[in-house]
Formats: structure tokens, C-alpha cells, sequence
């Protein structure tokens, strides 16, 4: 059964970057089957889709954010990694790690079990 | 982007009552090259992740109790929960993967 655990603060400063990792078990990235997202939610709203990333580091972004984001892939260690930079109070939320399957635009059958982050000084 | 739109906001069942929820999308997310609408549905309990249910429309995951079945194509979707049970309080969302991936906006489901 695949598992997904997500690392990193949860407090991040204004203008400064966010960073998670998700470390993934039951599953190889390395295997090719799955693409592996992040997907966020701001307090008491709906989900957002981020972008994910491939094995190979192929990655897709959301436009609308895809100027601030870095989403990236350690094979070797089964974990991906989103970086968000110069955040605001807008990108506090929760943050999930999900695998996708079969095609970047999937749906997700596995996610972490979410990280909130809060964007303050 | 493809707008995916979900009524009602929320809705409050009695215990073993069906519930229904729709999902509209702004395109049509049947392709007719594998015969496939790239609909998912996920069920979102409090402090939790979301849960995925049901795939192209209306494929059920394993585990999922068969109360929850999905239908629609092309545009208009629906999920229904034939007999409300509890432990299905949750707020549900539909997605779109028939392109850059979009969520619904979530329905609340309560027990009346």
C-alpha cells in the first residue's frame, strides 16, 4: 500500500519560500507508472492543483502560479519536493502531496496526510 | 481552463435517504477516442485528505461501498450516495482531468 509523508515548517515568512518534501513508500517514483503532485487548499476552500512531476523530472505546472513554483524529484531517495517562492498570505494552506496516475493530468488515488502552512511575520 | 461547477453548496439528508450532487463542466470531458469521461470524484472528511471514489465518471475505487456511484457524460455529472449513512458526512468534490487538473468548488453534506 503506498504511503506518502510530507515534511517541512509549517510557518513561513512573507516573500521568503516554502519548501516540502514527500517521501514515498509502497510505490517506486522510479517506476514510471505514476506522475506525483502537489495540490493545496486554503482555509475553508476548495481544492487547488499545483502542478507535479515525472520520474524523468518532467514537469507541469497551474499557470497561475507556475512563475513562483519548483516542483523536483530525488528518485534515489523515492521523495519530490515543492519549492514556492515569495510567498504571501495567499498561500497559506494546506498542502498535500499526491500520487497521480497514469498521465500528468490524472486523478490522484494516494495523497499525504497534508501540511498546513501559515504565511506570517 | 475548464470551469468545473458544483451544485448544491450543501445539502442535509436524513439517514438512509439518497443524496445527490451535481458537477458541471465547461467543456466536455468525453473522449471519444477511448470512450472516457476524465471525471473523478473524491470524498473530504475533517482534518483529512481527500478520498478518491470514483473514476471516469462513474468507476468505482476498491473499498468504496457501493451506495456511491457516479454517472453523467460529457458535460453533466452526478454522484449519488443511494442511502446516507453517518460516516459519509464529508464535503465531496468533483475533477476534471481531461486537462490541466481543476477541482469543483465542494458540497457539504450533512445528516438532517
Amino acid at each position: 500500500q503506498v504511503q506518502l509523508q510530507q515534511s517541512g515548517p509549517g510557518l513561513v515568512k512573507p516573500s521568503e519560500t516554502l519548501s516540502l518534501t514527500c517521501t514515498v513508500s509502497g510505490d517506486s517514483i522510479r517506476s514510471g507508472t505514476s506522475y506525483w503532485a502537489w495540490i493545496r487548499q486554503p482555509p475553508g476552500q476548495g481544492l487547488e492543483w499545483i502542478g507535479n512531476i515525472y520520474h524523468t523530472g518532467t514537469t507541469y505546472y497551474n499557470q497561475s502560479l507556475n512563475s513562483r513554483v519548483t516542483i523536483s524529484v530525488d528518485p534515489s531517495n523515492n521523495q519530490f519536493s515543492l519549492r514556492l517562492r515569495s510567498v504571501t498570505a495567499a498561500d497559506t494552506a494546506v498542502y498535500y502531496c499526491a500520487r497521480t496516475l497514469d498521465f500528468w493530468t490524472g486523478f490522484s488515488d494516494s495523497w499525504g496526510q497534508g501540511t498546513r502552512v501559515t504565511v506570517s511575520s | 481552463d475548464i470551469v468545473m461547477t458544483q451544485s448544491p453548496d450543501s445539502l442535509a439528508v436524513s439517514p438512509g435517504e439518497r443524496a445527490t450532487i451535481n458537477c458541471w463542466s465547461s467543456k466536455s470531458l468525453f473522449y471519444s477516442s477511448n470512450n472516457k469521461n476524465y471525471l473523478a470524484w473524491y470524498q473530504q472528511k475533517p482534518g483529512q485528505p481527500p478520498r478518491l471514489l470514483i473514476s471516469w465518471a462513474s468507476t468505482r475505487e476498491s473499498g468504496v461501498p457501493d451506495r456511491f456511484s457516479g454517472s453523467g457524460s460529457g458535460t453533466d455529472f452526478t454522484l449519488t450516495i443511494s442511502s446516507l449513512q453517518a460516516e459519509d458526512v464529508a464535503v465531496y468534490y468533483c475533477q476534471q482531468y481531461f486537462d490541466t487538473p481543476v477541482f469543483g468548488g465542494g458540497t457539504k453534506v450533512e445528516i438532517k
